[in-house]
């Protein structure tokens, strides 16, 4: 059981370049989210989903962009990369509304510079 | 508006000693979860408890307890008998059940466990 995954697991941008975090859960997890966290903090909830087709802003989504097109899938996208978004970007699952943990993902570790 | 305050960024403790790590939150939903992760230096996220905010008991898994007062608004963790394998950075959760079901976190606690 692959549980939720992300790739790529490391990545350096260029200030402006672009790229997608990919997280794929194998769960039929409703809810997907993603967070950051920068070295020594907590996670900062960036956007999440409770559903295929529904996505919503967390406390930090400036930057970037979420499309949830299956249950399985839920990209994270980031235009024109800033040095303020270097950071370990953390995908999570969870089964439904209220019950229990999520599951999260390894993290990829993004640098910009 | 939700928060979560862990007032402690660190702690040492020496092995075999029972930890608490302070956790606070604060919420106007009557219905949330409370959760607690660790996150050790590979840098995973690693579920420890959960406590839904209607359980009338404490939650436990094995070493870890979660001491939940309500009226405090506090939902402490508990390592009982703590061994090298704690160290770690622990983070404590919120998730509001009838708002937007969203999950916030703490800033975490870095635990030190000494031999």
């Amino acid at each position: 059981n692959a549980g939720v995954t992300q790739t790529p697991k490391f990545r350096i941008l260029k200030i402006g370049q672009s790229m997608t975090l990919q997280c794929t859960q194998d769960m039929n997890h409703n809810y997907m989210y993603w967070y950051r966290q920068d070295p020594g903090m907590g996670l900062k909830l960036i956007y999440y989903s409770v559903g295929a087709g529904i996505t919503d802003k967390g406390e930090v989504p400036n930057g970037y962009n979420v499309s949830r097109s299956t249950t399985e899938d839920f990209p994270l996208r980031l235009e024109l990369a800033a040095p303020s978004q270097t950071s370990v970007y953390f995908c999570a699952s969870s089964y439904s509304k209220g019950l229990g943990e999520q599951y999260f993902g390894p993290g990829t570790r993004l640098t910009v510079t | 508006a939700q928060k979560i305050t862990q007032t402690q960024p660190g702690m040492f403790v020496q092995e075999k000693e029972a930890v608490t790590l302070d956790c606070t939150y604060d919420t106007s939903d009557p219905s949330y979860g409370l959760f607690w992760y660790k996150q050790p230096s590979s840098g995973e996220m690693i579920f420890l408890i959960y406590q839904g905010s209607y359980d009338q008991q404490n939650a436990t898994e094995g070493r870890y307890s979660l001491n939940f007062q309500k009226a405090r608004k506090s939902a402490n963790l508990v390592i009982s008998a703590s061994q090298l394998g704690d160290s770690a950075m622990y983070f404590c959760a919120m998730r509001d059940l009838n708002r937007d079901d969203k999950i916030i976190f703490g800033k975490g606690t870095r635990l030190h466990i000494l031999p």
